[in-house]
């Protein structure tokens, strides 16, 4: 039962373009989603959240956008850098602490 | 701070072994969780302590696992008779004490290869 997914497992995108990743859930009683960041041989990288009473929450190049009726967040980053290569998890919580994953996509920013 | 840290970094074991790896979670921090992730998943959810108390246990962790921490500090994670489904990153995570809506922060992980 795979409550977070993440459909397309990977994604190029040209250096100075937008870089748009996807991510669905199942489970209404979600309430806090989170996006992290992951180089090879390292552990996943906190990047941006968002709670489930806002729609959008930005920081940087980097904006997450829920959209609760869909139960679909996404995550832009705008300007694309070589450095944002990596791959990309998408999290959710219902306020117990554990955190369910997607299974992640992975972001090619060709320079 | 040097972050979250994690011993060993990689872990080659034949089947049937025990194996115990070791988190350091951020000094303040009194969350400290347990995540297993295997090729193409993403992290999954095993256990969590606040300060030394087990509050909760994932029905991944079988009776051949063990999670500790003994004195709210750092954790070390068991794994006896290993088999090779227990083959994956075995991650660490800790976060401050402020509800469930924080980040966690993570560790580079163990990955244990049982042979």
């Amino acid at each position: 039962d795979q409550q977070v997914k993440q459909n397309s497992p990977s994604l190029s995108v040209q250096e100075g373009r937008i870089s748009i990743l996807n991510c669905d859930y199942t489970n209404s009683m979600f309430d806090y989603f989170l996006w992290y960041k992951k180089y090879p041989a390292e552990g996943p990288t906190f990047l941006i959240s968002i709670s489930s009473i806002k729609d959008k929450n930005e920081d940087g190049r980097f904006t997450v956008f829920l959209n609760k009726s869909a139960k679909h967040l996404s995550l832009h980053i705008v300007p694309s850098q070589p450095g944002d290569s990596a791959v990309y998890f998408c999290a959710a919580t219902s306020g117990t602490y554990k955190y369910i994953f997607g299974t992640g996509t992975r972001l090619k920013v060709l320079a | 701070d040097t972050g979250v840290s994690q011993n060993p970094r990689h872990k080659i074991t034949k089947r049937g072994q025990n194996v115990t790896f070791r988190c350091d979670p951020i000094s303040e921090h009194n969350r400290l969780y347990w995540y297993r992730q295997t090729l193409g998943q993403g992290p999954e959810f095993l256990t969590y302590f606040q300060n030394e108390a087990q509050l909760e246990k994932s029905r991944l962790l079988s009776d051949r696992f063990s999670a500790e921490r003994p004195k709210g500090s750092f954790s070390t994670l068991e794994i006896q008779r290993t088999e090779q489904g227990d083959s994956a990153m075995y991650l660490c995570a800790s976060s401050y004490d402020r509800g469930p809506y924080n980040e966690q922060f993570f560790g580079p992980g163990t990955r244990l290869t049982v042979l």
